[in-house]
């Protein structure tokens, strides 16, 4: 069962213009939201990061916007550079209940190719 | 300052055999967590340590383990492995506890392939 969700596994965007990923998730219960890209041949890298208490978070160029109503969130980067095509991965924590552990749970990720 | 380093980088086992898989973190981070990175199944997080402890843990079997020893360096070790159990393994580190709340520093990877 698929908890977090990254529906489109690619996008391609112009250099300049907005490149929006998005994630939707289903547990209820995650409490904090975060993006990490990869390139090729090398570990994820942190992004950004979200509180589900929030609806936004901003770093430079990159945003992410967290609709928790519609359990939906999504990054936006502006302008998009040839550099950002990466794979980009959306990761939800789950809390520590009684007993239990923290868990993260990643989506599948959407490649993003930026074209000059 | 160095990276996450993780040793070796590929690996060719056959089905039964066991694997112990190296991770050393960045210098001063105390937390190491372990990740499965497959085509079908995306990342997974497996476990996560902290000054020796094991703090969290997902959803793999028992004959997934790991260990932290006291100058943070950690090891994961499958047994009796599986042809699924063939995945890109990843490691990565964090100065504290409740590394999965922080930003998290990862290494480049073990590419295990189980024969």
């Amino acid at each position: 069962d698929q908890q977090v969700k990254q529906n489109s596994p690619s996008l391609s965007v112009q250099e300049g213009r907005i490149s929006i990923l998005n994630c939707d998730y289903t547990n209820s219960m995650f409490d904090y939201f975060l993006w990490y890209k990869k390139y090729p041949a090398e570990g994820p890298t942190f992004l950004i990061s979200i509180s589900s208490i929030k609806d936004k978070n901003e770093d430079g160029r990159f945003t992410v916007f967290l609709n928790k109503s519609a359990k939906h969130l999504s990054l936006h980067i502006v302008p998009s550079q040839p550099g950002d095509s990466a794979v980009y991965f959306c990761a939800a924590i789950l809390p520590r209940t009684q007993g239990g552990s923290e868990k993260l749970v990643f989506g599948k990720g959407t490649k993003l190719t930026v074209n000059p | 300052k160095a990276g996450v380093t993780q040793t070796p980088r590929y690996l060719i086992k056959t089905r039964g055999q066991q694997v112990t898989l190296s991770c050393s973190p960045i210098s001063g981070h105390r937390s190491v967590s372990w990740y499965q990175q497959t085509p079908g199944q995306g990342l997974q997080f497996l476990f996560e340590y902290f000054s020796e402890t094991q703090r969290n843990k997902g959803n793999f079997p028992g004959r997934f383990s790991g260990r932290q020893f006291s100058n943070s360096r950690s090891e994961m070790n499958v047994s009796t492995l599986e042809l699924g159990d063939s995945a890109l393994y990843l490691c990565a580190s964090s100065p504290s506890a409740g590394s999965l709340y922080n930003e998290q520093f990862f290494g480049p990877g073990t590419r295990l392939t189980v024969l």
